[in-house]
C-alpha cells in the first residue's frame, strides 16, 4: 500500500462549482497534513496545512481531516480556470534516525472548465 | 517571506557529464535541506534529506555516489549528478527548512529541469 494515495484524474469540474480533492494516508501516527498546488513545469506552491480532525478554512479553499479514518481532503469553493492544476496531497512521517521528512501523493490532476 | 533560490533552472548535458544544482535560502538559515525529483506526471519522489553540516541521508534506492549532496552552510546545498545519463533526466527540485520548523514548513525552490542527451 502507497503511504498516501490520491486519484490521478483528471477531474474536471465546471467553472463556479465545488472541486472535491481527496487523499487517503496509510501512517497511523501522522500529524501534519497539507495540499500543494502544481502548475506544469513548476515547483509546488502551499495551499493548506491542517493539524486537528474537521474543517479548515482559508478563503475558497477548505480542507478537512479524519485522522480515524486517515483521510484528507481539499475542497475549492467557486472554482475559477487558474485553479486548472495538479493537486498534491502530502504527509508529514518522521523517518530513520528521526528525520522528518512529507511524503507525496501521486496528485490529482484539476481541470476547471470555463 | 522565505525564499529559495534554485538554479540552474534548466540544464542539458551529454551523457557522462556531471552536473551541479544550487540552492540557496535568501532570508533564513535552512537547517534542513530536501532534495525532491518527479519524472513527467509523476509526483515528488524524496531522494535525500540533508542537516546542516551532517551527511545527507538517502531514501532507499537512491545512490549516494551519483547523487552528491553537500549542505556545508546553512544557505547553501548542492546536488550534483555525477556521470549522467539520459535516465536522469527529470526535474529535481529542492525544499528547505528553518531552524526549529522540521518539515512542517518547507519552502521550495522553482526546480531545475536537466536533460541528458
Amino acid at each position: 500500500q502507497k503511504e498516501v494515495e490520491q486519484n490521478s484524474g483528471p477531474l474536471s469540474v465546471p467553472e463556479g462549482a465545488i472541486a472535491s480533492l481527496n487523499c487517503t494516508y496509510s501512517d497511523r501516527v501522522s500529524q501534519s497534513f497539507f495540499w500543494y498546488r502544481q502548475y506544469s513545469g513548476k515547483s509546488p506552491e502551499l495551499i493548506m496545512s491542517i493539524y486537528s480532525n474537521g474543517d479548515k478554512e482559508d478563503g475558497r479553499f477548505t480542507a478537512q481531516l479524519n485522522k480515524a479514518s486517515q483521510y484528507v481532503s481539499l475542497l475549492i469553493r467557486d472554482s475559477q480556470p487558474s485553479d486548472s492544476a495538479t493537486y498534491l496531497c502530502a504527509v508529514r512521517v518522521v523517518a530513520n534516525f528521526g528525520n522528518e521528512k512529507l511524503t507525496f501523493g501521486t496528485g490529482t490532476r484539476l481541470t476547471i472548465i470555463p | 517571506g522565505a525564499v529559495v533560490s534554485q538554479h540552474p533552472s534548466w540544464v542539458i548535458c551529454k551523457s557522462g557529464t556531471s552536473v551541479k544544482i544550487e540552492c540557496r535560502s535568501l532570508d533564513f538559515q535552512a537547517t534542513t535541506m530536501f532534495w525532491y525529483r518527479q519524472f513527467p506526471k509523476q509526483s515528488l519522489m524524496l531522494m535525500a534529506t540533508s542537516n546542516e553540516g551532517s551527511k545527507a541521508t538517502y531514501e532507499q534506492g537512491v545512490e549516494k555516489d551519483k547523487f552528491l549532496i553537500n549542505h556545508a552552510s546553512l544557505t547553501l546545498s548542492t546536488l550534483t549528478v555525477t556521470s549522467a545519463h539520459p535516465e536522469d533526466s527529470s526535474f529535481y527540485i529542492c525544499s528547505a527548512s528553518g531552524r526549529g520548523f522540521g518539515a512542517n514548513v518547507l519552502t521550495f525552490g522553482a526546480g531545475s529541469r536537466l536533460t541528458v542527451l
